[in-house]
């Protein structure tokens, strides 16, 4: 089983919907982080959340939200999905210290029509 | 300007050769700095950790010049199962970590 798990994989959503990506992780870190990666541009911090009481926006949040509902769990929302939203999505979860790894989920995949 | 700028490639070489890559980044009060790699449409993974006295890993040495504030990756005798992103990621304040975009590798026959 992975360290970090995303749910779902893939998703096909319509423009104003709701919806959410779960992630949750069996490394025992307090610190977990919502990426998106779109072409061209790498990798972009949307949310980070260094323990269950605390969360921070990061470069992109506009239009997302998220919950930190353990430890372990670390969900993204996006409450209404609109199509520049299409990307794919990253959880990742990281010990606390600076020359410390992130793990990263195995992505999920969001298409907006 | 971008915290973390990458050259985004892609390189083609033939199996064999030398490969370098260099990333520069902004904020000289970055802590850290680390070299990931990202195969197509997967999670990025560490590929090494680089310190400030550069270090080595059988065929990959990464380099770190502050004063520059630029980070280096030499990949020798490249494998064909070396063709992937490589991601230069700088860890700053507030822990968070920044990505460069990728420079794309692609090793050939």
């Amino acid at each position: 089983d992975a360290d970090v798990t995303q749910t779902p994989r893939n998703r096909i959503t319509k423009t104003g919907k709701r919806i959410m990506l779960e992630c949750s992780q069996t490394k025992g870190h307090d610190r977990m982080y919502w990426y998106r990666q779109d072409p061209g541009l790498g990798l972009r911090l949307i949310y980070y959340s260094f323990d269950v009481k605390d969360i921070n926006k990061g470069e992109i949040s506009d239009g997302y939200s998220v919950s930190r509902q353990a430890q372990a769990k670390f969900s993204l929302s996006l409450e209404s999905a609109i199509p520049n939203q299409t990307a794919l999505y990253f959880c990742a979860t990281s010990a606390g210290g600076v020359n410390t790894e992130a793990f990263f989920g195995q992505g999920t995949r969001l298409t907006v029509v | 300007r971008k915290e973390v700028e990458q050259d985004p490639g892609p390189f083609n070489v033939p199996e064999g050769a030398t490969v370098a890559f260099n990333c520069t980044y902004s904020n000289s009060a970055s802590q850290s700095f680390f070299w990931y790699r990202q195969d197509c449409r997967k999670e990025p993974k560490l590929l090494m950790s680089v310190y400030s006295s550069g270090n080595e890993d059988g065929r990959f040495t990464a380099q770190l010049n502050r004063a520059s504030q630029y980070i280096s990756l030499l990949i020798r005798d490249s494998k064909l199962s070396d063709s992937a992103t490589y991601l230069c990621v700088v860890r700053g304040g507030g822990n968070k970590l920044t990505f460069g975009t990728g420079t794309q590798l692609k090793v050939e026959l």
